[in-house]
């Protein structure tokens, strides 16, 4: 298992440019999550999906877009990058404990994409 | 505004010292969980807390759900520089929501 993988990982960009993070998972989870993470801050919710076909806001979605037309991938859009949309991007997915059986679920996160915007 | 609410920011300790790091928040949450993350990774769950007053060990490190389910705290006892790291908390919020702290960034010196 390869678990959740993110390309690219380090991406430049310059203003008004648009580009796609990608996000794939091999664990057959239902629910995906798309973080962002200012240097020295906690993660804040970009999107989320619950399901292939289904997508929902999460705090700081202005900016972005996604679709989850399979249960392994749920891309992130940027359409206009700006430079504070400069921050490292993770993905995660969310499924039962691999090691335990736990009664709440767990995420998984990739190893993120570090995104400049100038 | 913050929902959740950690402290210290940061912490720089010697090896063989104790440490406790808070999350705090005004809201009552069904679940929280601690997640360490280092340098150019992602996050890593060490626990999840459910009940209020529940206590949960992982090794060295002690963790606490309040009785109200508003606040937890982590508590590290002669810590490693192994331990070095980002410590985020995180609360699920109906049922599919994550949000985290701000985290408390952890250094332990040999």
């Amino acid at each position: 298992n390869a678990g959740v993988t993110q390309t690219p990982k380090f991406r430049i960009l310059k203003i008004g440019q648009s580009m796609t993070l990608q996000c794939t998972q091999d664990m057959n989870h239902n629910y995906m999550y798309w973080y962002r993470q200012d240097p020295g801050m906690g993660l804040k919710l970009i999107y989320y999906s619950v399901g292939a076909g289904i997508t929902d806001k999460g705090e700081v979605p202005n900016g972005y877009n996604v679709s989850r037309s399979t249960t392994e991938d749920f891309p992130l859009r940027l359409e206009l990058a700006a430079p504070s949309q400069t921050s490292v991007y993770f993905c995660a997915s969310r499924g039962r404990d691999r090691a335990i059986s736990l009664s709440t679920d767990t995420q998984y996160f990739g190893p993120g994409t570090r995104l400049t915007v100038l | 505004t913050q929902l959740l609410e950690q402290s210290p920011q940061f912490l720089s300790i010697q090896e063989g010292e104790n440490l406790t790091v808070y999350c705090n928040s005004s809201s009552v949450f069904s679940s929280l969980q601690w997640y360490r993350q280092e340098p150019g990774e992602g996050p890593v769950l060490l626990v999840t807390v459910v009940t209020g007053g529940e206590v949960k060990k992982l090794k060295r490190l002690t963790f606490q759900f309040g009785d109200a389910r508003k606040d937890s705290s982590l508590h590290i006892t002669a810590a490693q520089p192994g331990d070095t790291g980002l410590y985020l908390c995180a609360a699920i919020y109906n049922f599919n929501k994550f949000y985290f702290g701000s985290g408390t960034k952890l250094n332990v010196k040999p």
